[in-house]
């Protein structure tokens, strides 16, 4: 069990430019999370997926972010015209169906120039 | 809408001392709460949670936390620290099993 992989590990952009990031969750678990993680904010809660379908988008930026679950063995956030705002460290957390408790990845630490 | 503060972003204690870094929860039933440990360059892990019953709660490497409705709280506890419990710790709460709120995190240094 490689646990849950994220992609690439680090990104830097300019200002402007488009990011996507990627999350392949553990085999067998239902749900994706993303997250935000900033010295400032902390981590906040983005977006869910549940057997691929979103469930709850309520912490993602609604004008320029976007996450998607094409299949159940990854999903994507891309983050369009990217600004210095966005560097953050950005999370991905996946769980058994029925179970509480989230595995995370080692994150994607995204700096905007 | 719950909500989770954690006081203190800064803990130093001595190895050997023991530990307690405080949580408190905002939520207008009785939620589910999560302590999670992040060390250097990894993931978050869990490290123990509680719904229901007795409100003293075990968790992995000699972790414990208490739950107190009157207090709104769910402070988490160990004996006796180790060098390698250096990490950030972070309180969470959920109303059900998905979304999961968490605190701001407080970073735990164990000193020689």
């Amino acid at each position: 069990n490689a646990g849950v992989i994220q992609t690439p590990r680090h990104k830097v952009t300019g200002k402007g430019q488009e990011a996507t990031l990627w999350c392949e969750p553990i085999s067998g678990h239902s749900a994706v999370f993303w997250y935000r993680q900033t010295i400032v904010q902390g981590l906040e809660f983005l977006t869910y997926f549940r057997n691929q379908a979103p469930i709850d988008d309520s912490g993602m930026p609604k004008e320029r972010f976007s996450a998607q679950m094409p299949n159940q063995s990854h999903s994507t956030l891309k983050i369009q015209s990217t600004q210095p705002q966005d560097s953050a460290v950005y999370l991905c957390a996946s769980s058994e169906q029925g179970s509480d408790e989230q595995y995370f990845g080692p994150g994607t630490r995204l700096t905007v120039l | 809408a719950q909500s989770v503060t954690q006081p203190d972003a800064r803990v130093t204690v001595s190895e050997g001392a023991s530990l307690q870094l405080r949580c408190k929860y905002s939520y207008s039933a009785t939620p589910y709460l999560f302590w999670y440990v992040q060390y250097p360059r990894q993931g978050l892990q869990m490290l123990l949670k509680y719904y229901s019953g007795d409100p003293v709660v075990q968790g992995v490497n000699g972790f414990e936390a208490e739950f107190s409705k009157s207090d709104s709280s769910f402070h988490l506890r160990k004996a006796s620290v180790h060098w390698s419990d250096s990490a950030v710790y972070f309180c969470a709460v959920s109303p059900n099993t998905d979304k999961v709120v968490f605190g701001t995190g407080t970073r735990l240094q164990v000193s020689p």
